[in-house]
């Protein structure tokens, strides 16, 4: 079945350390991938998208390329800051009317 | 981007009792809109899928005599715990969607819903 496999936390980083969670997808189709982010006690938000083979999603300095080669879709960021501590899903989208499937997150911890 | 809001943020609730839980989406129509369980440190556990208009479709392993899950309008999901028990505590999200197409879902806050 379809599914999302992440690099197991947690990340601990320095402030302006780079960045790389890997993500990888198991899918039928062409899905759309996404990452969230959820900071503690909070839900979850849209960081970056993409909807197909090539795209890069990017906000707020993260980015993240659509592989279909590798069936991969990593977040990167060039200079985290200690407020990117938080908690970053990948998620795939397949079909109309289904839900998100989420990889199991990855804890992102940056000290000053 | 479309704003979902969900009610109440954390909710502590006796052993027995039930409480509902509030999913609305405030400036989009949200034909179907989803419902997630998070516990500690983990990621979102689909609980179900609800259509406007249609009983909800439970994933395996969720009892939906348990959880129950009202979509009686294109702008509001309930979901009801009813009989809550100490390990029903979690922390519930709800999703929605905007037609057919979703090209992203947009969350509510989530509620921390605590049963002493």
């Amino acid at each position: 079945g379809d599914s999302v496999t992440q690099m197991e936390g947690p990340v601990t980083l320095s402030e302006e350390a780079f960045l790389t969670i890997n993500c990888t997808y198991t899918a039928t189709g062409y899905p759309s991938l996404f990452w969230y982010v959820q900071y503690p006690g909070e839900g979850l938000q849209l960081l970056l998208k993409a909807t197909k083979a090539d795209d890069k999603g990017s906000n707020k300095g993260f980015e993240a390329t659509y592989r279909k080669e590798t069936t991969s879709f990593h977040l990167e960021k060039g200079s985290v800051q200690v407020s990117d501590s938080a908690v970053y899903f990948c998620a795939l989208w397949v079909q109309a009317g289904t839900a998100l499937i989420f990889g199991k997150g990855t804890t992102l911890s940056v000290s000053s | 981007g479309a704003v979902v809001s969900q009610h109440p943020s954390r909710v502590i609730c006796k052993s027995g009792t039930s409480v509902k839980i509030e999913c609305r989406s405030l400036d989009f129509q949200a034909t179907t809109m989803f419902w997630y369980r998070q516990f500690p440190k983990q990621s979102l556990m689909l609980m179900a899928t609800s259509n406007e208009g249609s009983k909800a479709t439970y994933e395996q392993g969720v009892e939906k005599d348990k959880f129950l899950i009202n979509h009686a309008s294109l702008t509001l999901s309930t979901l009801t715990v009813t009989s809550a028990h100490p390990e029903d505590s979690s922390f519930y999200i709800c999703s929605a969607g905007t037609g057919a197409i979703i090209t992203e879902a947009f969350f509510g806050q989530g509620t921390r819903l605590t049963v002493v």
